[in-house]
């Protein structure tokens, strides 16, 4: 099975940081990959599919990009609403795996 | 609007089995898989297979291979998800969460239900 690798496992940031998050996959996934965000004490929300396409009603300071194995989330400007465990996920083919997550906090 | 409202909290004892339900509502129930995820606590997400309501066909993850049963009944557009020989470490909040695309399983994820708590202990 392939395995998803998120780095790092959690980082702290200032308000109005650009911050990034790396999911790596043990073979080629081609653009087959999801981010999601949970806040503390909710349900996961999709942000992100096909690795770059911003899902309906996310805002505009998240972003995605990469295919195959190497895969980055990046929030443009940090905000205090952001503050979440974000995971990425493959979904070419079963076993739909998610990556461990990272925690983002603020500094 | 999409809904997914899952069963309440259950508490079980070691070897007993859950079966946990997830109703939908505001689209084609039958048009979209569904998918059950997994989450111990403090920990991270585990998808543990799907469904595809349509059909009636699975998929589940080889861990639960022989401990799961994904069911669902289209008179009431509600899925379901059985997993017998319950031990200390399946304690967890499970999800039901549905495919975002009507073509298949191999999906993101686009609505989610609220989870439901699953303890497990003697």
């Amino acid at each position: 099975d392939i395995q998803m690798t998120q780095s790092p496992s959690s980082l702290s940031a200032s308000v109005g940081d650009r911050v990034t998050i790396t999911c790596r996959a043990s073979q080629g996934i081609s653009n087959y990959l999801a981010w999601y965000q949970q806040k503390p004490g909710k349900i996961p929300k999709l942000l992100i599919y096909g690795a770059s396409t911003l899902q309906s009603g996310v805002p505009s300071r998240f972003s995605g990009s990469g295919s195959g194995t190497d895969f980055t989330l990046t929030i443009s400007s940090l905000q205090p609403e952001d503050v979440a465990t974000y995971y990425c996920q493959k979904y070419n083919s079963a076993p739909l795996t998610f990556g461990g997550g990272t925690k983002v906090e603020i500094k | 609007q999409v809904l997914l409202v899952q069963s309440g909290a259950e508490v079980k004892k070691p070897g007993a089995s859950v079966k946990v339900s997830c109703k939908a509502s505001g689209y084609t129930f039958s048009g979209y898989y569904m998918h059950w995820v997994r989450q111990a606590p403090g920990q991270g997400l585990e998808w543990m297979g799907w469904i595809n309501p349509n059909s009636g066909g699975t998929n589940y993850a080889q861990k639960f291979q022989d401990r799961v049963s994904m069911t669902r009944d289209t008179s009431i557009s509600t899925a379901y998800m059985e997993l017998s020989r319950l031990r200390s470490d399946d304690t967890a909040v499970y999800y039901c969460a549905r495919s975002a695309s009507g073509y298949g399983g191999a999906y993101s994820f686009d609505y989610w239900g609220q989870g439901t708590l699953v303890t497990v202990s003697s």
